[in-house]
């Protein structure tokens, strides 16, 4: 059974510093992986989304990285800012044919950035 | 920008109710899903949709569950006689699989269901 782990559970900066945040996965054999944004009260936004045969994805000051074969990802936020502030959360789609909406999560990673 | 919409926002029921959950997909979306999160825990797959069936369900969507596209913009789930355990946010969920943003689900804001 796939299980997706996210370290650090949380994490506090201050404004401008370089950060990475971590998820590891049990299961290799994954279709993807994508990051989410999560803030209170509000739904998940899709940041990434890294196919199986990519190495990597950037939008903006983010970058996320995919090593399947060590099943790990890393999310690296440049020069955050207070805005960044949220739970970011990892999850994996499995390569085994069913819906490829099927996303297994992890638990997430409460970042937030001090002024 | 197009969004998935839910309402209500917050639901509150007395177990053993019926409750429905209301979602609006992003028009050209084909798929859809519902979530779950308890507090404090994990967001769980319940259920994805497509083509007016279910395309996969998960071992939390038992027979108490129901889904359906009543008409061509709603997409409701239906929990028949609500239980303590069924208290959690619900989020919905559209992707359009033939569209440049491939697989990229797009969530609604949820709805916080509270059984008392």
């Amino acid at each position: 059974k796939q299980e997706v782990t996210q370290i650090p559970a949380a994490l506090s900066v201050p404004e401008g510093e370089n950060l990475v945040l971590n998820c590891s996965f049990t299961d290799s054999a994954i279709y993807n992986l994508q990051w989410f944004r999560q803030d209170p009260g509000k739904g998940l936004t899709s940041l990434l989304l890294i196919q199986s045969s990519q190495r990597e994805q950037t939008s903006g000051r983010l970058n996320a990285s995919l090593d399947k074969s060590s099943g790990r990802s890393t999310l690296y936020i440049a020069a955050s800012q207070p805005g960044d502030s949220a739970t970011y959360l990892c999850a994996v789609v499995m390569n085994y044919g069913g819906s490829q909406g099927n996303l297994i999560f992890g638990k997430g990673t409460k970042l937030s950035v001090k002024p | 920008e197009p969004e998935v919409t839910q309402t209500p926002s917050h639901q509150v029921t007395q177990m053993g109710q019926e409750v429905i959950l209301r979602c609006v997909p992003i028009s050209n979306h084909l798929y859809f899903y519902w979530y779950r999160q308890i507090l404090g825990q994990k967001v769980e797959f319940l259920v994805s949709f497509y083509n007016n069936e279910i395309s996969e369900k998960s071992e939390i969507f038992d027979d108490q569950f129901s889904v359906e596209r009543p008409d061509g913009s709603n997409f409701t789930l239906k929990i028949r006689s609500t239980k303590l355990e069924d208290s959690a946010m619900y989020f919905c969920a559209s992707s359009d699989p033939y569209s440049l943003t491939l697989e990229k689900l797009f969530f609604g804001s949820g709805t916080q269901l509270s059984v008392l």
